[in-house]
């Protein structure tokens, strides 16, 4: 079946605009989760979700990152004023409710930020 | 210190040689052991998951936990050129919001 994806691949922003990610889980899973990717931090933890329940947002790094799901599907990620050091590779990943140990992965969106 | 430890420096094996990969790790309440591999420019992909301490073998891929030393490891046998790739290994604790900590990745190059 279809697996993670994400949309845009590749974004690049002038510093102090504002960004929109998306994924897309995989059908049927109920969590999701985004982290970031970056040469120096290697993988970090942003924000998770649970069918209903409120996301934990406990992962992201400033008030300038939100994120919603709609409809229990479809999740965005915004960046609002990005800054050069939001320059990373967003990954998201799905998994069946409460299997958080088989988490499927999307391609990311590589965020370059000048 | 990190939760999460893998030193990150670049292995180069000959074709047909064992890999050998470790992390090492501080938290405690870490249950579940997962290794993924990530081609350049790809998300990660889950290779295989340990709960608690032991072994697992898939295929050519084997995973070690040993929970009193908090040391896993992963082999890769009769490695083949299509195993080069990065190695992550993460891990997360039993219940809560599923977090996965990861190690910074170890790039495994086989050689033909």
């Amino acid at each position: 079946g279809a697996g993670v994806s994400q949309s845009p691949s590749n974004k690049v922003t002038e510093k102090g605009k504002d960004v929109e990610l998306r994924c897309d889980p995989i059908s049927g899973h109920t969590a999701l989760y985004w982290y970031r990717q970056s040469l120096g931090q290697g993988l970090e933890f942003l924000i998770y979700f649970q069918g209903n329940s409120a996301p934990d947002k406990s992962g992201l790094p400033s008030d300038r990152f939100s994120a919603e799901r709609t409809g229990g599907s479809v999740s965005t990620l915004t960046i609002q004023r990005t800054q050069q050091e939001d320059s990373a590779v967003y990954l998201c990943a799905s998994s069946l409710a409460y299997r958080g140990r088989e988490q499927y992965f999307g391609p990311g969106t590589r965020l370059t930020v000048t | 210190q990190k939760e999460v430890e893998q030193d990150p420096g670049p292995l180069s094996v000959p074709e047909g040689a064992i890999v050998s990969l470790n992390c090492t790790y501080s938290n405690s309440a870490f249950q579940y052991f997962m290794w993924y591999r990530q081609y350049s420019r790809k998300g990660p992909e889950l290779l295989m998951y340990t709960y608690s301490s032991g072994n697992k073998e898939d295929g050519r891929f084997t995973a070690q936990v040993d929970k009193s030393s908090k040391y896993i490891s992963l082999f890769i046998r009769d490695s083949q050129p299509s195993d080069s790739a990065t190695y992550l290994c993460a891990m997360s604790e039993l219940g809560g919001n599923n977090r996965l900590a990861f190690g910074k990745g170890n790039q495994v190059v086989v050689i033909p």
